[in-house]
C-alpha cells in the first residue's frame, strides 16, 4: 500500500514564476492537508481539502496561493509569482474519514526560489 | 487559538544518558502527536496519545500525556546516536490541521 506521494521532491523557480506542487493521498484517503515548513521551524497548517471541496484555508496566504483537490487526480498547491520568502518545504498529509483521524505525511517538496 | 510550545529547542547529550522533552499546549486538544524528522526528510509518526494518563513506549522512547496540565513528555532512556533527529509534538488535528511546536533538535554524541 503506497504511502502519500508528492512530486516533485525538489523544485527551483525564479522570482515571478509559478510553482505547482502535487500530492497523491494514500489509497482510500479522501482528505488532504497542506503544511509549510520554513527552515528551523515546525510545520504550519495551510489548507484542508476533501475531494472537490476546500474545507478550511485559514492558514493560506490570501494572495498568490491556491489549492485544489479534484475528483480525479492529485491535490495541487499552486503558488503564483513566487518570491524568495516562499522558499520552504511543503508537506501534504492525508487522512481517512473525518478530520480527527491520524494524518500520514508525504516526503515533501522543497521549493527554492532564486 | 491553539499554541504548542516545546522545550528545550536544542539538546546535546551523550550516549547512555536519559533526558525528557516537554510539550505544553494552550487549549484543550483531543490528542497529542509526537513525530521524528531527520534532516531533509519527512515526518515519521512516533506516538499518538488519545487520553489523559496515556503512556506509550517504543524502544528507548516513552511518551505520556497529562490533559489536565496540558503537558506531554517524550522521555529518552539510555540514548544512542541513532536517535539524533528533530522531534516535534503536535496537537489539534481537526479542520484547521495540526499545530506543531518548533521542534527539539537532539544531538546525541558518542
Amino acid at each position: 500500500n503506497a504511502g502519500v506521494m508528492q512530486n516533485p521532491r525538489h523544485l527551483v523557480r525564479r522570482r515571478g514564476q509559478e510553482a505547482r506542487l502535487r500530492c497523491s493521498p494514500m489509497k482510500g484517503h479522501s482528505h488532504v492537508y497542506w503544511y509549510r515548513q520554513l527552515p528551523e521551524e515546525g510545520l504550519k497548517f495551510m489548507v484542508y481539502l476533501q475531494k472537490e471541496n476546500i474545507i478550511d484555508e485559514s492558514g493560506m496566504p490570501k494572495e498568490r496561493f491556491s489549492a485544489e483537490f479534484p475528483k480525479e487526480g492529485p491535490s495541487i498547491l499552486r503558488i503564483q509569482q513566487v518570491v524568495r520568502g516562499d522558499s520552504a518545504a511543503y508537506f501534504c498529509a492525508s487522512t481517512f474519514g473525518t478530520a480527527n483521524n491520524e494524518q500520514f505525511f508525504g516526503p515533501g517538496t522543497r521549493l527554492t526560489v532564486l | 487559538e491553539l499554541k504548542v510550545e516545546q522545550n528545550p529547542l536544542f539538546l546535546s547529550m551523550q550516549e547512555g544518558k536519559n533526558y525528557t522533552i516537554y510539550c505544553n499546549y494552550s487549549t484543550t486538544s483531543d490528542r497529542l502527536y509526537w513525530y521524528r524528522q531527520d534532516p531533509g526528510k519527512s515526518l515519521e509518526s512516533l506516538f499518538v496519545l488519545l487520553s489523559n494518563g496515556a503512556v506509550k513506549q517504543e524502544g528507548r522512547l516513552m511518551a505520556s500525556l497529562d490533559t489536565k496540565a496540558r503537558l506531554s513528555t517524550l522521555h529518552i532512556t539510555a540514548a544512542v546516536h541513532d536517535l539524533s533527529a528533530t522531534y516535534f509534538c503536535a496537537a489539534g488535528g481537526g479542520a484547521d490541521g495540526l499545530t506543531f511546536g518548533k521542534g527539539t533538535h537532539l544531538i546525541i554524541q558518542p
